[in-house]
């Protein structure tokens, strides 16, 4: 079964450091860029980070730019967010997402989300 | 940044209904569009991509067009299984940004 399983999700206080993983199975993991999108509680879906296929490029939206970074260990089929520097506007839902070339580059393999939440 | 602007925001309709939801875009964009499905607790679903293609198991009652600025999201007689929230997203310049959403409820 082709599966996202996201980890890590935790209340941190603002300042605070956490990192998200998530274990892919059931596909060819190192043959995909992979996404991470996030979604504030009651709010929209928002593209947070992206990494290619080998990890050699990868995008931050302006919002993390400098506090995420994003990792990916293709031995382990494992994709990571390593978040620094929270503030309580990073409260949300935290989704890993696989992008399909073969489907103009949509997600079409979610994981359920791991709930990150920025608090004192 | 291309911005993308769903209208209605919200939409109250009955079981049986036609409804088109509508996606426009800040500049002109490629093919590269695709429609969402998030029902409350879950994760998105996708349901078109390439503006137009219906993703692998999703009922033919849904369909895209569109091309430009301006795409839509049309679900042709809606059953009760459909009443979610409805996102278009468009990749530009290697990032992807979704619309705010559209959320449909029973009337």
């Amino acid at each position: 079964e082709v599966q996202l399983v996201e980890s890590g999700g935790v209340v941190v206080q603002p300042g605070g450091s956490l990192r998200l993983s998530c274990a892919a199975s059931g596909f060819t993991f190192n043959d995909y860029t992979m996404h991470w999108v996030r979604q504030a509680p009651g709010k929209g879906l928002e593209c947070v980070s992206l990494i290619s296929w080998d990890g050699d490029n990868t995008y931050y939206a302006d919002s993390v730019k400098g506090r995420f970074t994003i990792s990916r260990d293709n031995s382990k089929n494992s994709l990571y967010l390593q978040m620094n520097s929270l503030s309580t506007e990073d409260t949300a839902l935290y989704y890993c997402a696989k992008a399909d070339p073969s489907r103009f580059d949509a997600f079409d393999i979610w994981g359920q989300g791991t709930m990150v939440t920025v608090s004192s | 940044d291309i911005q993308l602007t769903q209208s209605p925001s919200f939409l109250s309709a009955s079981v049986g209904d036609r409804v088109t939801i509508t996606c426009r875009a800040s500049q002109v964009i490629s093919s590269y569009l695709a429609w969402y499905q998030q029902k409350p607790g879950k994760a998105p679903k996708l349901l078109i991509y390439a503006a137009s293609t219906l993703q692998s198991g999703v009922p033919s009652r849904f369909s895209g067009s569109g091309s430009g600025t301006e795409f839509t999201l049309t679900i042709s007689s809606l059953q009760p299984e459909d009443f979610a929230t409805y996102y278009c997203q468009q990749l530009s310049s290697y990032w992807w940004t979704f619309g705010q959403g559209t959320k449909v409820e029973i009337k």
